[in-house]
């Protein structure tokens, strides 16, 4: 069991938002505030969505936008889009230089 | 263009050791700050933090595998390995060798798949 709780799937429709949360079964979430999101195509590599909570690496779409309360961490994608359909990926430092993730979350675009 | 490219065997037999190497280009993976490091995805599953290598030479490991892991780095050839012994049929899985900067993997390889089975 990952340490870092994710829904096995959500869903949305065209044009909508919907988000993701990242729970840490540790504190390490809201200690470190090093939570980074990632996006996984079928057969592609993961590509970084957020770093450090709520930023965005240039060139991801301000679509994409990260939160945190508490040992929480969130990922919401606003105006839904086809091609966003894929396995979301949160990720979190965890002390003593160790990174965990989540279990993934798949996203249905309806 | 900062590009990762892993390379090794795709098959490895039970009980063997596992071994991996990334080539970098575009960046030297001694450049300060840098961190290189490792991630895999068993079939049809998540995503897991392997370990990773400091342009020191320090290294971290996941407390899971780190009996079983040595992640290394040969500045001559601009190039950082895996090495995971005692490799048994869970550890099959998608290899990617990965940059860590603002403490996020921000470059990825294509991934290279590793099959253990005799």
């Amino acid at each position: 069991q990952s340490a870092l709780t994710q829904p096995a799937s959500v869903s949305g429709s065209p044009g909508q938002s919907i988000t993701i949360s990242c729970t840490g079964t540790s504190s390490f979430v809201e200690t470190y505030n090093l939570v980074s999101w990632y996006q996984q195509h079928p057969g592609k590599a993961p590509k970084l969505l957020i770093y450090e909570v709520t930023k965005r690496p240039s060139g991801v779409s301000y679509r994409f936008s990260g939160s945190e309360s508490g040992n929480t961490a969130s990922l919401t994608i606003s105006g839904l889009q086809a091609e966003d359909e894929a396995d979301y990926y949160c990720c979190s430092h965890a002390g003593s230089g160790t990174w965990v993730f989540g279990g993934g979350t798949h996203l249905t675009v309806l | 263009q900062l590009r990762l490219q892993e390379s090794g065997p795709g098959l490895v037999e039970p009980s063997e050791t596992l071994s991996l190497t990334c080539t970098v280009s575009g960046v030297s993976i001694s450049t300060s700050y840098s961190y290189w490091g490792w991630i895999r995805q068993p079939p049809g599953k998540g995503l897991e933090w392997i370990g990773g290598i400091f342009h020191t030479g320090t290294t971290y490991y996941n407390p899971s595998l780190r009996s079983r892991v040595t992640i290394s780095a040969d500045t001559s050839k601009n190039q950082f390995s895996l090495r995971l012994t005692h490799v048994t049929a869970a550890d099959t899985a998608i290899f990617y060798c990965v940059r860590k900067n603002n403490d996020a993997f921000d470059i990825w390889g294509q991934g290279t798949m590793v099959t253990i089975s005799s």
